[in-house]
């Protein structure tokens, strides 16, 4: 079964309100990354967060952390028409061998 | 972006026949990625490869081999496709593995009739 599973499948907000998307995971993990993939390309990395750290930043997208509860939000703020994308959540398990495992991702639309 | 090309983009093939699709990387890393991505599956990974010649399994790997013979250059060959392997194919490199980012190739989508 998948490791990461984001919430809500689909989000769709007005331009220039944040958006807010979900990732429990099962297992413990090294890392969890946050990718996009717009309509019929290939995955983009928008950050990592290592399991000590509990928030990071980059630019408009805050991504936490809550090793606890086994989860982590990606927050993009002021979004914008260009956000329109698919958003992945993906977990290196502790005990995994170099493979990550990815969720089924949040389809976010941005209306203008 | 990084170097990284998949060949071919698209193709339709019939059942039982033997394909092989092929990623190429001019960035020199060490680990390469296999994945397949469906509606309501996510990406999935099939096999990938930790250096010349080495290779595992990933979660959906029974119908698929790979080969890596070179640093730049890994394949993957559907023996016999089935209709179930109609899906749209990522290949993905890391310098490191699963401990920093993933690059990804632009996809080939494949359809078996």
């Amino acid at each position: 079964s998948q490791q990461g599973e984001e919430d809500p499948q689909a989000l769709s907000i007005q331009e220039g309100e944040n958006a807010t998307m979900n990732c429990s995971y099962k297992t413990s993990i090294n890392n969890l990354q946050w990718y996009r993939q717009n309509s019929g390309r290939g995955l983009v990395h928008l950050i990592l967060i290592r399991s000590n750290e509990r928030e990071k930043h980059s630019g408009r997208l805050r991504v936490t952390l809550d090793t606890s509860k086994k989860s982590s939000s990606l927050l993009i703020t002021a979004s914008r028409a260009a956000d329109t994308a698919s958003y992945f959540c993906a977990t290196d398990p502790a005990r995994g061998a170099q493979k990550l495992v990815f969720g089924q991702g949040t389809r976010l639309t941005i209306n203008p | 972006d990084a170097g990284i090309t998949q060949s071919p983009r698209h193709k339709v093939t019939e059942t039982g026949t033997p394909v092989t699709l092929r990623c190429h990387q001019t960035e020199n890393h060490r680990y390469m990625y296999w994945y397949r991505q469906d509606p309501g599956h996510g990406l999935r990974l099939i096999h990938y490869s930790y250096g010349v010649k080495d290779t595992d399994k990933g979660e959906v790997s029974d119908g698929y081999s790979v080969s890596r013979s070179k640093t730049e250059d890994f394949l993957l060959t559907l023996e016999s496709a089935t209709s179930s392997q109609t899906s749209v194919y990522f290949c993905a490199i890391s310098d490191r593995g699963t401990y920093n980012e993933q690059f990804f190739g632009p996809g080939t989508r494949l359809t078996v009739l």
